[in-house]
């Protein structure tokens, strides 16, 4: 497997565009998780699905926010205005079930830049 | 509510040994964990520990799990310049009905000196 595929991995906006994140989960992984690194905040988890279902979207900071899963094998995170508070590494990850040790695989990651 | 707590940096020489430290609060955790960050790139699972252990060994790892005291040390042995990254603990959520979520630490930067 190609592992977490994430797209695109360099993101550069200007303030008030909309941004639309990619992610394709390992076949056969039933949670993906969406994740926000910055220095200041350090990594934060911003939302996660269970079948493609949203279990908890605690952590999305804003309406501005938003994540869909429409398929087993798709996930998108939009931010829609984008502000330059929101410039970050977007991280995704996946794991095939909860418990039993199964780390989550993590994507490499998309640097978006809003300015 | 549920917390993980790392030192944000620490600086050894090459060829030594390398302890980062971790404290956590969610007791019902099953599993702890350490992931590796290299620049530029995600994390990836070093090693993981069973709460019921107290000590995994793993070639030049070893995690320690004091689970009274809610503490997690990762020991990398023989550090070599290799091994500088950011490194993260985290616990498992939920215990017996564990959903799969992950509370992670701030991470911890391993700088090695040669």
């Amino acid at each position: 497997d190609a592992g977490v595929i994430q797209s695109p991995r360099h993101e550069v906006t200007e303030m008030g565009q909309e941004v639309t994140l990619r992610c394709k989960p390992i076949s056969g992984h039933d949670y993906l998780f969406w994740y926000r690194q910055t220095m200041m905040r350090g990594l934060e988890l911003l939302i996660y699905f269970n079948n493609n279902v949203p279990i908890d979207d605690s952590g999305m900071p804003e309406d501005r926010f938003s994540a869909k899963m429409p398929n087993a094998s798709f996930s998108t995170l939009k931010i829609q205005p984008s502000e330059p508070r929101d410039s970050a590494v977007y991280f995704c990850a996946s794991t095939p079930r909860a418990g039993g040790g199964e780390t989550q695989y993590f994507g490499p990651g998309t640097r978006l830049l809003v300015l | 509510g549920e917390d993980v707590e790392q030192s944000l940096f620490l600086s050894v020489r090459e060829g030594d040994s390398s302890v980062i430290n971790c404290t956590y609060t969610d007791s019902s955790s099953t599993y702890l964990y350490w992931y590796k960050q290299e620049p530029g790139a995600g994390l990836q699972l070093l090693t993981y520990i069973f709460s019921n252990m107290d000590m995994k060994q793993d070639q030049r790892l070893t995690v320690l799990l004091n689970k009274k005291d809610k503490h997690l040390s990762l020991r990398i042995a023989d550090t070599q310049t290799g091994d500088s990254a950011i490194y993260f603990c985290a616990e498992s959520m939920g215990g017996s009905s564990n959903t799969g979520k992950l509370i992670f630490g701030q991470g911890t930067t391993l700088q090695v000196k040669p």
